[in-house]
């Protein structure tokens, strides 16, 4: 997990609520990414930045935003619109370059959100 | 369509055993490979990856895999397995239609390793 923080790593909602996970890296790397992981299914991707100020849609984004004010920082909040948010939240982040340079991603040791 | 299939949600294995998880895929062009472990309520940590080159990639904690293009398939062995190698394993592969200029992976749902003593 070195390298990528994560807080809270437990993360209590209440119905209607909106909270926002941190993710954190000193790694210096460009591109950042959030994932949700449910049990059984593998990874999902909810939003990527490959550069500061810029950040995508990834394949589960309604109800989640993203911001990318800082390299180093890539909050993700969960709104009220994200109807089944009960899952464990996971940001990782990878050196940029484009799609000519396969780069493993680093991962944070996660936070897992359960809805009351 | 592009994905990642591992066939097998978990695979026991007696200590000091050779241990294989299984993984397949299907993508377009040339296929980009990583395995990925996760322990409890932890993040992923990475193994090794597939880009070129020799099939039989080497990586962390005495890990391999095997590329076969033939078969479609990068599964990931150890020769002798211990009980702390218990834990999730995760299959991937970039994803090669997406138009962006990054890494998009595909997970496969994951493969649990329960190693016995």
């Amino acid at each position: 997990d070195g390298g990528i923080t994560q807080s809270p790593k437990y993360l209590f909602r209440k119905e209607g609520q909106n909270v926002t996970l941190s993710c954190e890296q000193n790694l210096n790397h460009d591109a950042m990414y959030w994932y949700r992981q449910d049990p059984g299914q593998g990874l999902r991707l909810i939003y990527y930045s490959q550069i500061v100020n810029d950040f995508q849609k990834g394949d589960i984004a309604e109800g989640y935003s993203v911001s990318r004010e800082k390299k180093e920082s890539f909050p993700l909040t969960v709104t009220s619109a994200q109807k089944n948010p009960t899952a464990f939240y996971l940001c990782a982040s990878s050196i940029g370059g484009g799609r000519a340079v396969i780069n493993e991603q680093f991962f944070g040791p996660g936070t897992r959100l359960t809805v009351l | 369509a592009q994905s990642v299939a591992q066939p097998e949600d978990q695979v026991n294995v007696a200590e000091g055993n050779p241990l294989t998880v299984k993984c397949t895929y299907s993508v377009s062009g040339n296929p980009y490979l990583f395995w990925y472990v996760q322990y409890p309520n932890r993040g992923l940590q990475f193994l090794l990856k597939y880009i070129t080159g020799d099939n039989l990639v080497k990586g962390s904690y005495g890990f391999e895999a095997e590329f076969n293009k033939s078969q479609t398939s990068f599964h990931l062995k150890k020769p002798s397995a211990l009980v702390s190698d218990s834990a999730l394993y995760f299959c991937a592969v970039r994803d090669s239609m997406f138009s962006g200029g990054y890494n998009k992976l595909i997970f496969g749902a994951g493969t649990r390793l329960a190693v016995h003593p």
